[in-house]
């Protein structure tokens, strides 16, 4: 199993432009999650979804946007990329049947918008 | 809602024994208390997780009082290879489906040689 992969690794944006997180988990896992994390910062989690077809809004959703149309993949969104949204982000999985709600973290993208 | 608070800063010297405590005064019922580790460069690993008492694995162990309002990491005879930052998170079976884990700044370990 490849556990939970991001892609790209980096990405390097200008101010306006648009661009897509792809998350991909091979665990079956109903619950999939994005996060931010800024230096010297913990995690900050953006969107969730806890099955296909269905997302929420997590703590700092604003600027984003995720699909979930299939069960293993979680999109991210940017429409107008701004320099705020510089950070590495992180995709997460986990199964509810665990009662407990462990998350498995993907190894994160690092995007940067000039 | 859980919210946890632990130390943003420890230093610690290879071969010793670690603890990083942390609070956790409204906890739940229902919830439970999840340690994660985090290299630079890496997404957070599951390192431990408990509800009451102590729990041990091959990389921890975690106490946790009675009163459940705090709870230990402790990693034996840390290494160099232990330096990352430890989040404790604190959160019920279905606070997957509610966005309600949530990662506080953590606590950064430093293991010296």
């Amino acid at each position: 199993n490849a556990g939970v992969t991001q892609t790209p690794k980096f990405r390097v944006l200008k101010t306006g432009q648009s661009m897509t997180l792809l998350c991909a988990q091979d665990m079956n896992h109903e619950y999939m999650y994005w996060y931010r994390q800024d230096p010297g910062m913990g995690l900050r989690l953006i969107h969730y979804s806890v099955g296909e077809g269905t997302t929420a809004k997590g703590e700092v959703p604003d600027g984003y946007n995720v699909s979930r149309l299939k069960k293993q993949n979680f999109l991210l969104g940017l429409e107008s990329a701004a320099p705020s949204q510089t950070s590495v982000y992180f995709c997460a999985s986990s199964s509810h049947r665990t009662g407990t709600d462990t998350q498995y973290f993907g190894p994160g993208t690092r995007l940067t918008v000039l | 809602l859980a919210k946890t608070t632990q130390p943003i800063s420890m230093d610690s010297y290879e071969g010793q024994e670690v603890n990083i405590t942390c609070s956790h005064n409204n906890i739940a019922t229902n919830d439970y208390i999840t340690w994660y580790q985090q290299f630079p460069s890496q997404g957070p690993r599951f390192i431990i997780q408990g509800y009451k008492t102590k729990v041990t694995n091959e990389v921890a162990s975690l106490f946790i009082p009675a009163d459940r309002k705090s709870s230990t990491l402790s990693l034996p005879r840390v290494s160099l290879s232990d330096t990352a930052v430890y989040y404790c998170l604190v959160g019920g079976p279905n606070s997957g489906n509610t966005g309600k884990l949530i990662f506080g700044q953590g606590t950064t370990l430093q293991v010296k040689p």
